[in-house]
C-alpha cells in the first residue's frame, strides 16, 4: 500500500469552481507540502505545513489555501481556479529526523478549462 | 536562498550511452543534496542522495552522484543508460536547518533503443 496517497487522481474543472485536493500518509511524518509541477520549470512549493498548528506559505501561494486536518492529511484547496493553475499536484511528507528526503504521493493532476 | 541550477533540459542519447547531468546550487552552507526520478506518468522517486561522510554517492539502478563542495556542484552520472532510464530527472537542495527543499527545473532524458 502507498505510504502516501492523493485524491482525486485527475480532474477537469471550470474557470470560477472551488477545488479540494487531499492528500494523506501513513508514514506518521509530521511535515508536510504541496507542490505544483508544470513543464519546464520543475516542482514549485505552494504551502507546507509541520504539525495541525502550523501552516507555512511556499513560494507560490497566490490563489491557493491549505488545512492540515490531523497529522495524517492535508488538503488543498483553490478558492476560485483559473486556467493558469492547469498543472500536476504533488504532495510530500518528511521526517523530522535524518537527512531531509521527502516522499512523494502520485500526483493529481487538474486541468482548468 | 537557495537556488538548483539544471542544465540541457532535454537529452537524448542511445541506450549503452553514459549519461551526465549536471546539478549546481546556489548556497554557501552546509546541505543536503537530492536527485529525484519521474518515470512517465509515475511520482518523483529518490535516486539518490547525500548527507555527509563519501561525497561520491551510489543511488540505485545504477546511478551514482559526486558532490564537489568546491564547485557547488552535484552531477548524476550512470555509465550505460537503458530504455528504461527514459524519465525526467530532478536535483534538489536542502540548506541545513531550512524546512524546505529547492528543485531544479529538471531534465528531461529520452534513451532510444
Amino acid at each position: 500500500d502507498a505510504d502516501v496517497t492523493q485524491t482525486p487522481r485527475n480532474r477537469i474543472t471550470k474557470t470560477g469552481k472551488r477545488i479540494m485536493l487531499e492528500c494523506s500518509q501513513t508514514k506518521g511524518h509530521d511535515r508536510m507540502y504541496w507542490y505544483r509541477q508544470d513543464p519546464g520549470l520543475g516542482l514549485r512549493l505552494i504551502y507546507y505545513s509541520f504539525d495541525v498548528k502550523d501552516i507555512n506559505k511556499g513560494e507560490i501561494s497566490d490563489g491557493y489555501s491549505v488545512s492540515r486536518q490531523a497529522q495524517a492529511k492535508f488538503s488543498l484547496s483553490l478558492e476560485s481556479a483559473i486556467p493558469n493553475q492547469t498543472a500536476l499536484y504533488f504532495c510530500a511528507t518528511r521526517s523530522p529526523l535524518g537527512d531531509n528526503e521527502q516522499f512523494f504521493g502520485p500526483g493529481t493532476r487538474l486541468t482548468v478549462l | 536562498a537557495q537556488s538548483v541550477s539544471q542544465h540541457n533540459h532535454h537529452v537524448i542519447l542511445s541506450e549503452a550511452a553514459s549519461l551526465e547531468l549536471g546539478c549546481n546550487y546556489s548556497y554557501g552552507g552546509t546541505v543536503n543534496l537530492f536527485w529525484y526520478v519521474q518515470y512517465p506518468g509515475q511520482h518523483l522517486q529518490l535516486l539518490l542522495k547525500y548527507f555527509s561522510g563519501d561525497p561520491l554517492v551510489k543511488g540505485i539502478k545504477g546511478f551514482e552522484a559526486e558532490f564537489i563542495k568546491s564547485k557547488f556542484s552535484f552531477n548524476l552520472r550512470k555509465p550505460s543508460v537503458q530504455w528504461s532510464d527514459t524519465a525526467e530527472y530532478f536535483c534538489a537542495v536542502n540548506a541545513r536547518g531550512n524546512n524546505r527543499l529547492a528543485f531544479g527545473k529538471g531534465n528531461q532524458v529520452v534513451v532510444i533503443p
